[in-house]
């Protein structure tokens, strides 16, 4: 079956670091990648995606790449701000495999960005 | 664009007792997507409908969860005989179509506690 395995938080860092939030996947078809956030008290949101290998999600500053050699999609940005502490998840829809056009969730990383 | 809606944001109940939520999709999505979120996991997959249809239930979908979505716009979580594993944050999403390229939108979600 399908799988998203992300790094466990917290993970707290000061403003101005740079961040990786690491993001590997199992599927059986060839799935489509994305990233969610959920900001205190809000709803998810959809924060990147990439569509087939080698594409690159950006918005906001963040940025991921889908490898399918490794198959991982890391979350990376140069520079946090406060105001990117947040719940992240790493999610996969795998339409063309076969499966249900759900998603599937890694368990999310809590972001902390200390000032 | 108003997003999706949920409604209620909170529900509390007693064990045994049965319970309705509602979801409002985005007005052009023809897709919409029922997840259910524990705390500290990712959303898991229950359902999704095509328009009225309902296509695909996940296993987590017990028999005494039921959804509709009887005109293709809003739809219905209903489950009955309520336990305290049910108590959780209910989540809807909606989309325009199927895959990576028509990413799916969430609403707040409906916290749903079991006394």
């Amino acid at each position: 079956g399908n799988s998203v395995t992300q790094m466990e938080g917290p993970v707290t860092l000061s403003e101005e670091a740079f961040l990786t939030i690491n993001c590997t996947y199992t599927a059986t078809g060839y799935p489509s990648l994305f990233w969610y956030v959920q900001y205190p008290g809000e709803g998810l949101q959809l924060l990147l995606k990439a569509t087939k290998a080698d594409d690159k999600g950006s918005n906001k500053g963040f940025e991921a790449t889908y490898r399918k050699e490794t198959t991982s999609f890391h979350l990376e940005k140069g520079s946090v701000q406060v105001s990117d502490s947040a719940v992240y998840f790493c999610a996969l829809s795998d339409l063309n495999g076969g499966g249900a056009d759900g998603l599937t969730f890694g368990k999310g990383t809590h972001l902390i960005i200390q000032p | 664009d108003t997003g999706v809606s949920q409604d209620p944001r909170h529900k509390i109940t007693k064990r045994g007792q049965n319970v309705t939520f509602r979801c409002d999709p985005i007005s052009e999505h023809n897709r919409l997507y029922w997840y259910r979120q524990t705390l500290g996991q990712g959303p898991e997959f229950l359902t999704y409908f095509q328009n009225e249809a309902q296509l695909e239930k996940s296993r987590l979908l017990s028999d005494r969860f039921s959804a509709e979505r009887p005109k293709g716009s809003f739809s219905t979580l209903e489950i009955q005989r309520t336990e305290q594993g049910d108590s959780a944050m209910y989540l809807c999403a909606s989309s325009a179509g199927a895959g990576g390229n028509q990413p799916q939108h969430f609403g707040d979600g409906t916290r749903l506690s079991i006394l």
